[in-house]
């Protein structure tokens, strides 16, 4: 079955210093992987995807996110933190296998704080 | 410019009064979604379709109905609230083929007492 897996609820950081929100997954074809932004009162936001090529994928706001197949990880980056990061980010996986053409698979959130 | 709309976008109703939630995508995008969103349980799936009069089961079906009776619309219809449903609901589109990333609307936030 698929599945993603946010293993921290909440993540801490220092304004300028560099951050990573984990995420991984379990497919059982290939791995599209997405990660999403969400602001109070918002929308999700799309950030980056990988779909196939480059393990390191490059985003919006200056995010970026490696993808490493043998540790089934898709983390989300950053060298250096905003206050205006801090948000609640999700990372999803889309099924492609064909019973499940639609599906996209969410995380349950890591909450980002900065702090200036 | 492409988007997904939702209205509304606050909902306070009392237990059994039947609602209807709008979903309207300008993309023209084969499939549309619900989820609900509650704390610490991220996004569940709530119904799809995948065109026009097809539409399927998410994970959490139960005391919710669809319909796609036009391409750009997916409204979600709740015939008998209850208070469980109290939760933030939220439209997304996307496009068949090529695994591009969902589009999401700005969110429903239904409180049923």
């Amino acid at each position: 079955a698929q599945s993603v897996a946010q293993p921290e609820d909440q993540v801490n950081v220092a304004e300028g210093n560099p951050l990573t929100v984990k995420c991984t997954y379990s497919v059982s074809g290939n791995p599209y992987l997405f990660w999403y932004v969400q602001y109070p009162n918002r929308g999700l936001q799309f950030l980056l995807k990988y779909i196939t090529g480059d393990n390191l994928v490059k985003g919006s706001y200056g995010f970026e996110a490696e993808f490493n197949k043998s540790q089934t990880s898709f983390h989300l980056k950053k060298p250096s933190a905003l206050v205006s990061d801090s948000a609640l980010y999700f990372c999803a996986v889309r099924d492609m296998i064909w019973d499940n053409f639609n599906k996209f698979y969410f995380g349950s959130g890591t909450k980002l704080n900065v702090k200036p | 410019e492409a988007q997904v709309t939702q209205n509304p976008r606050y909902l306070i109703t009392v237990t059994g009064k039947k609602l209807t939630v709008t979903c309207s995508q300008n993309m023209n995008h084969e499939y549309m979604s619900w989820y609900r969103q509650d704390p610490g349980l991220g996004l569940r799936q709530i119904y799809y379709s995948m065109n026009v009069e097809v539409t399927d089961k998410g994970d959490v079906p139960e005391g919710y109905k669809v319909s796609r009776k036009e391409k750009r619309n997916f409204p979600l219809i709740l015939e008998s609230p209850s208070p469980n449903q109290t939760s933030l609901y939220f439209c997304a589109s996307y496009q068949k083929g090529w695994p591009t990333e969902a589009f999401f609307g700005q969110g429903t936030r239904l409180t049923v007492v």
